[in-house]
Formats: C-alpha cells, structure tokens, sequence
C-alpha cells in the first residue's frame, strides 16, 4: 500500500496565484522528495529534504517537513501554466526505498 | 551526474510475448535498482528492489516469475515482463541509488509497454 497521501487531489488555480500541496506519510523516513511528472512522461525531481530539516526553498518552490506530525507541503509560488503537472511526494527509508504518495494533479489556467 | 536511462521508451508487443526492459546507470554504480509501476491517472507502486549480484525482492502482489529482474552488473539492471498480456500494459519506471549517493534516488525516463 501507498505510504503516502496527498491532498487534494486535484488543484485548479489561475496563473500567478500560489499553490500548495500536502503530502502525508506513516513510517520513519530518512528523507523526502518531492517530483514532477507532465502527463506520460518520466519523473522530474524537484526537491528532497532531509529527516532534520524542516523547511527548504529552491526558486519558486517551497517545502515544509513536520516529522512530528508525519507530513510534508509543496508550495508553488506566483505559479505559471507551465507549471500544470502531477506532483507526487516519496518518502524514503534508510533501506533506500521511496513509497510514493497518491499524487496531486495541478492545473494553472492562464 | 546521476543520470539513468532506460531502453526502449515506448514498446508496443502482442500478447503472450515477453519483453525486457533495460535500466542504467550512466555516470554511478548503482548498488540498489528500483522497478516501478505507474498505472493511467495513478501512483508509482513499487514492484521490486534489486541489489547488484543478489535475487531481487517483490513487494506483495508482485509475481517474481512473471516480471524477472536481473541486476548483473553496478550500472545494468533489467526487467522482462515474461507472457505479457494487456494488462500488463502499463509505464514502467525504474530509480537507482548508488555509494555515496546518500539514499537519494535518481530516476529513469521510464518505458511505456502496451500489450495489444
């Protein structure tokens, strides 16, 4: 079964608002990364964050991890229709092996 | 760095063949593959994970002697799907990790199979 879950589903925003999604998980993990996936199309690695971090930036993208709470978020800032994609977290265990959440499907109309 | 391939990106075969799917480490040797399965509109599932020179091992509800996984070499690992039928059909990715690489884990393009 899927460690992780994410919510919501489905997002629907305009261009240039800000998206977020949460991702949540139910064993111990060493790290967590987070990917994009364009329709078809191979996974695209966006950012990983360590058991001992809490929060991490990389350009537009923000990523917030609570291992209290078992949980992780994806921002998308000032987001652009390019950016219409599947995102998916994955939690990944000392033994190596990602557990992939349900994915959230973003759409950003321009 | 990091990189995987795999080969071939799309595979279209009749039902009852077997196919076999290539995954490699371009730029590491890969200690540990990881095959994925990848279902229209759904989550990767992890199939199995194949250490270098050791048998693989199937996560639950995964046939072993229907997808056999062959990891031979630190950059090769490979996956037949034995006797496809067209539910098999589906995107098959694979991930490797490798020394050094602190458990991350660098994924292939992956491979679309459609049994007809």
């Amino acid at each position: 079964s899927q460690q992780g879950e994410e919510d919501p589903q489905a997002l629907s925003i305009q261009e240039g608002e800000n998206a977020t999604m949460n991702c949540s998980y139910k064993t111990s993990i060493n790290n967590l990364q987070w990917y994009r996936q364009n329709s078809g199309r191979g996974l695209v690695h966006l950012i990983l964050i360590r058991s001992n971090e809490r929060e991490k930036h990389s350009g537009r993208l923000r990523v917030t991890l609570d291992t209290s709470k078992k949980s992780s978020s994806l921002l998308i800032t000032a987001s652009r229709a390019a950016d219409t994609a599947s995102y998916f977290c994955a939690g990944n265990t000392n033994a190596g092996k990602s557990t992939f959440g349900d994915g959230t499907t973003l759409t950003v109309k321009p | 760095g990091a990189v995987v391939s795999q080969h071939p990106s799309r595979v279209i075969c009749k039902s009852g063949t077997s196919v076999k799917i290539e995954c490699r480490s371009l730029d590491f040797q890969a200690t540990t593959m990881f095959w994925y399965r990848q279902f229209p509109k759904q989550s990767l599932m992890l199939m199995a994970t194949s250490n270098e020179g050791s048998k693989a091992t199937y996560e639950q509800g995964v046939e072993k002697d229907k997808f056999l996984i062959n990891h031979a070499s630190l950059t090769l690992s490979t996956l037949t799907v034995t006797s496809a039928h067209p539910e098999d059909s589906s995107f098959y990715i694979c991930s490797a990790s490798g020394v050094n690489l602190r458990n991350e884990q660098f994924f292939g393009p992956g491979t679309r199979l459609t049994v007809l």
